[in-house]
């Protein structure tokens, strides 16, 4: 079956080490997307990517970068994590359908 | 920034009852969505509803969109323990996919 998988699941850093957050999806879609989930918030669109070698950022991409090199991967980057970096990351794919397919989160604690 | 809002932030029924939940919206729409999520896990598609829908069905799932009124209703029937969850709605406006802050909908047994 088709899946969407993340990881590390959970992640314990220092302020200002870089980090790396993986994306692998199975659905052959174009369309993927990285988000953060923070109490109050919702779900905020960090970046995003409709296909190989294109990304666009999201409402709070600062401080954040990825690539696509790929159709299955969109790799997320702290360059140097903060602490109001701390948070639970959603990446998710989506096809013609619209419909959103989201992987099971990464929580990140930057100390 | 959010276009959706959910109303009510919380909800607490007795499992067998039927809950409802409502998001309201500010602009036009291509296609409004629900999703569920469980405690610690990732968002679930539950059901999509084209701006030119009016009521959807999917199992104990009934979604209606008010398009004049930019509000959309989710109603669960029968609930269970299982449906012990977080609920969103996201807009679709071309390719921007926006997101209300959720209720939280607790069944209880």
């Amino acid at each position: 079956d088709a899946e969407i998988t993340q990881s590390p699941r959970h992640k314990i850093t220092e302020t200002g080490r870089q980090v790396t957050l993986a994306c692998h999806q199975t659905w052959n879609h174009n369309n993927m997307f990285w988000y953060r989930q923070d109490l109050g918030h919702g779900l905020r669109l960090i970046h995003y990517s409709y296909g190989v070698q294109d990304t666009n950022k999201g409402e709070v991409s600062d401080g954040y970068s990825v690539s696509r090199s790929n159709t299955e991967d969109l790799p997320l980057t702290l360059e140097s994590a903060a602490s109001s970096q701390t948070s639970v990351y959603f990446c998710a794919s989506s096809g013609e359908t619209g419909e959103l397919f989201f992987g099971e989160g990464s929580r990140l604690t930057v100390l | 920034s959010q276009q959706g809002e959910e109303d009510p932030q919380a909800l607490s029924i007795q499992e067998g009852e039927n809950a409802t939940m409502n998001c309201s919206y500010k602009t036009s729409i291509n296609n409004l969505q629900w999703y569920r999520q469980n405690s610690g896990r990732g968002l679930v598609h539950l059901i999509l509803i084209r701006s030119n829908e009016r009521e959807k069905h999917s199992g104990r799932l009934r979604v209606t969109l008010d398009t004049s009124k930019k509000s959309s209703s989710l109603l669960i029937t029968a609930s269970r323990a299982a449906d012990t969850a977080s609920y969103f709605c996201a807009t679709r406006l071309y390719y921007q996919l926006i997101w209300g802050a959720g209720t939280k909908l607790i069944i209880k047994p």
